[in-house]
C-alpha cells in the first residue's frame, strides 16, 4: 500500500551528540523526499529535501542520505542543540505524485 | 500578509453546527491541501486541489466538504461533526503536487463538543 515508515518514534540525545532518523517507502518510482520540522505549537516547515538523482545532501548541521535500491532515506543532525528539539516528519512522493508523510519522530535534545 | 494564512485560528463547535475553515495562499501556487493533525495520525492528508480541481480525497467522511473557488483560496465546510474530529486542521500549498516544498498555514485548532 501507500506507505512511509519512520523510526524511531521518539529520540532523546545529549546536546552535542548526533541524531539519526530513518524512513522507508514503498514506491520504487518515488523521486522526491522532503523532511519537515515542527516545533511545539508551530506549523511544519521544510528543513531539507533530496531528489532521486543524488545520494546525499548537506546543509550545515543537517544532512539527508538516500538509498534508492533499499528504498530508504535518513536525516542526520550533528552537534545537536536544544533548539533542534521538535517533531520531524519525513515524506515521499508515492504513486501519482502524492506526498505521503511518515508518522513523525519526537526529538528531545537534553542540555 | 505573506505565505499561507488560515482563519479562524481556534474554533469550538457543537455537533449540530455548521462552520467553515478558510485558507488563503499568497505564493502563486497551483496546488492546495487540507491535512488533519491529531495525536493518532500526525499528518493525515484529507484533500488535494490542483488548478482548482480536486485530485485527491483520502476517504474523508462527507461531513467534511472542501471548496476551492480559485487557486489562492481553499475552504473546508464542516457539518454534523463528531468529537473525534477535534484536531488541528492544516492547510498547505505548493507549486506542483508531489514535487515541491509544501508551505503550511498556522492551522485551525478545532474542538467539537
Amino acid at each position: 500500500g501507500e506507505n512511509v515508515e519512520q523510526h524511531p518514534s521518539t529520540l532523546s540525545v545529549q546536546e552535542g551528540d548526533s541524531a539519526v532518523i530513518k524512513c522507508t517507502y514503498s514506491d520504487s518510482a518515488s523521486n522526491y523526499f522532503p523532511w519537515y520540522k515542527q516545533e511545539l505549537g508551530k506549523r511544519p516547515q521544510l528543513i531539507i529535501d533530496i531528489r532521486s538523482n543524488v545520494g546525499e545532501k548537506k546543509d550545515q548541521r543537517i544532512a539527508v542520505t538516500l538509498n534508492k535500491t533499499a528504498k530508504h532515506f535518513s536525516l542526520h543532525i550533528t552537534e545537536t542543540q536544544p533548539e533542534d528539539s521538535a517533531v520531524y516528519f519525513c515524506a515521499a512522493n508515492l504513486y501519482g505524485n502524492k506526498l505521503v508523510f511518515g508518522a513523525g519522530t519526537i526529538l528531545r535534545v537534553k542540555s | 500578509e505573506t505565505g499561507v494564512t488560515q482563519t479562524p485560528r481556534h474554533l469550538v463547535m457543537g455537533m449540530t453546527n455548521k462552520k467553515s475553515l478558510k485558507c488563503e495562499q499568497h505564493l502563486g501556487h497551483n496546488a492546495m491541501y487540507w491535512y488533519k493533525q491529531s495525536a493518532k495520525k500526525p499528518l493525515e492528508l484529507m484533500f488535494v486541489y490542483n488548478f482548482k480541481e480536486q485530485t485527491e480525497n483520502n476517504s474523508v467522511p462527507s461531513r467534511f466538504s472542501p471548496e476551492c473557488p480559485n487557486s489562492s483560496h481553499l475552504f473546508l465546510h464542516l457539518h454534523t461533526l463528531q468529537p473525534e474530529d477535534s484536531a488541528l486542521y492544516l492547510c498547505a500549498s505548493s507549486q506542483e503536487t508531489g514535487r515541491n516544498e509544501q508551505f503550511f498555514g498556522p492551522g485551525t485548532r478545532l474542538t467539537v463538543l
